[in-house]
């Protein structure tokens, strides 16, 4: 029922340790990748993204690794901050098919103090 | 820049009154997106649109409408609110294609209750 979408799948990690947050996306034929942050309250934020010719790209204190063998996706975090507690979801997409997000369910970061 | 606006932040409607959600950007982004997120949930597409005149349906368009006639407003219409449609909805937009311009960015959302 509508309870069973508010257990999101979560995350505990120590403030300064690295997170991995990992994601399983539906389509073979997406060739665009992207991880959101979403803050209680806000908008999702756009955090980093890949395209399927790539196989890992990073930001700053972020690295995104993708998988198209077995169509998994991965976000890294290094030093985790408390700042860093949020949801954080995955969404691919398609060049051919107007860069329609598809969200995945989501992942709640908690970093402990 | 503003970014991507939405108004209003929340609303309680009765079931069979309608309304509009607005959003408005100021980026100059031809595509803009309406999505919803039920509790807990990802994001789910409504309606999307890829420049003024030209829209279309997303994943979850049923008791929905948009209208694009200016490349900054893109309005979503409720005809007869229904309890299912109790959710948050965000309005995105991004530039175009190649260089990064598939990035979608995010309003701060409508919070919609109805009773």
């Amino acid at each position: 029922g509508e309870s069973v979408g508010l257990h999101l799948p979560t995350l505990s990690v120590q403030e300064g340790d690295n997170s991995i947050i990992n994601c399983a996306y539906s389509n073979s034929a997406s060739d665009y990748f992207i991880w959101y942050k979403q803050e209680s309250g806000k908008g999702p934020q756009f955090i980093i993204d890949i395209r399927s010719n790539m196989d890992k790209r990073q930001g700053q204190r972020v690295t995104v690794l993708l998988n198209k063998t077995v169509k998994h996706l991965s976000l890294q975090i290094a030093a985790t901050q408390p700042g860093d507690s949020a949801v954080y979801f995955c969404a691919e997409a398609r060049r051919d098919s107007s860069y329609k997000l598809i969200f995945g369910s989501g992942t709640r970061l908690l970093v402990r103090p | 820049n503003a970014g991507v606006t939405q108004t209003p932040k929340f609303r309680i409607l009765k079931i069979g009154q309608s309304m509009t959600l607005q959003c408005t950007q100021d980026m100059n982004h031809n595509y803009m997106y309406w999505y919803r997120q039920d509790p807990g949930m990802g994001l789910k597409l409504i309606y999307y649109s890829v420049g003024a005149g030209i829209t279309d349906k997303g994943e979850v368009p049923n008791g929905y409408n948009v209208s694009r006639s200016t490349t900054e407003d893109f309005p979503l219409r409720l005809e007869l609110a229904a309890p299912s449609q109790t959710s948050v909805y965000f309005c995105a937009s991004r530039p175009g294609t190649g260089g990064g311009k598939e990035t979608q960015y995010f309003g701060p959302g409508t919070r919609l209750l109805v009773l």
